[in-house]
């Protein structure tokens, strides 16, 4: 059974430029989540998507958005990139949100933005 | 606003011996989780706990919840230099938002 899948693994991006970011679940997973994961705020909530509606969104400025789509596959753009979104950034999927048995996490994609 | 804390930050600990690992929340959460991640990995789901009083283990790795005094405990027993990671716990906001602790970041001494 395949796991979460994001793309790509690693990104490399200059202040200024846009991103997007993949996340395909596990088959079946309806509900995407996204995380931001630095050193020094560890692990921040982005924003929780299910059946295509984005049903809650975390403390982050609106050049972070999200979307998925009917497949439950789940992108999320950072316009205007700024250094200290450099992070790595962990989609997660379940059945349904806050399942019976937690998420599974993709590998993550690690952004560098210089 | 749902916070979540953990402590220690950072532990280290010889083979053989005995810790715990407290995962405080602030406001009523449904469900508390705990999740390890190995250096460069992505996190790995290890428990869910739904209700007061929930014990769950898993060889040497046991989880409780005390939702009337907020607290997740994460009790290691016998350690042993794989369990070397870091473990977070995370609590539920409403339906749609999760809330990571701080992380406990475990070395495991041979």
């Amino acid at each position: 059974k395949a796991g979460v899948t994001q793309t790509p693994r690693y990104l490399i991006k200059t202040r200024g430029q846009q991103v997007t970011l993949s996340c395909s679940p596990i088959s079946g997973h309806r509900s995407v989540s996204w995380y931001q994961q630095t050193p020094g705020q560890g692990l921040q909530f982005l924003f929780e998507y299910f059946s295509e509606t984005q049903r809650n969104k975390g403390n982050f400025p609106g050049r972070f958005s999200g979307r998925q789509f009917s497949n439950s596959r789940s992108e999320m753009n950072v316009s205007t990139l700024e250094l200290g979104d450099s992070a790595l950034y962990l989609c997660a999927s379940s059945l349904v949100p806050q399942g019976l048995i937690g998420y599974t996490f993709g590998s993550g994609t690690r952004l560098t933005v210089v | 606003e749902l916070k979540v804390e953990q402590n220690p930050l950072f532990l280290s600990m010889q083979e053989g011996k005995n810790y715990t690992i407290y995962c405080n929340y602030s406001t009523t959460s449904d469900r508390l989780y705990w999740y390890r991640q190995d250096p460069g990995k992505s996190l790995e789901s290890l428990f869910v706990l739904l209700s007061n009083g929930a014990v769950k283990q898993e060889g040497r790795l046991m989880a409780s919840l005390d939702t009337k005094a907020r607290l997740s405990t994460l009790h290691i027993t016998a350690a042993v230099h794989d369990l070397s990671a870091t473990y977070f716990c995370a609590a539920t906001s409403g339906t749609y938002k999760y809330i990571f602790g701080t992380g406990t970041r475990l070395k495991v001494l041979a």
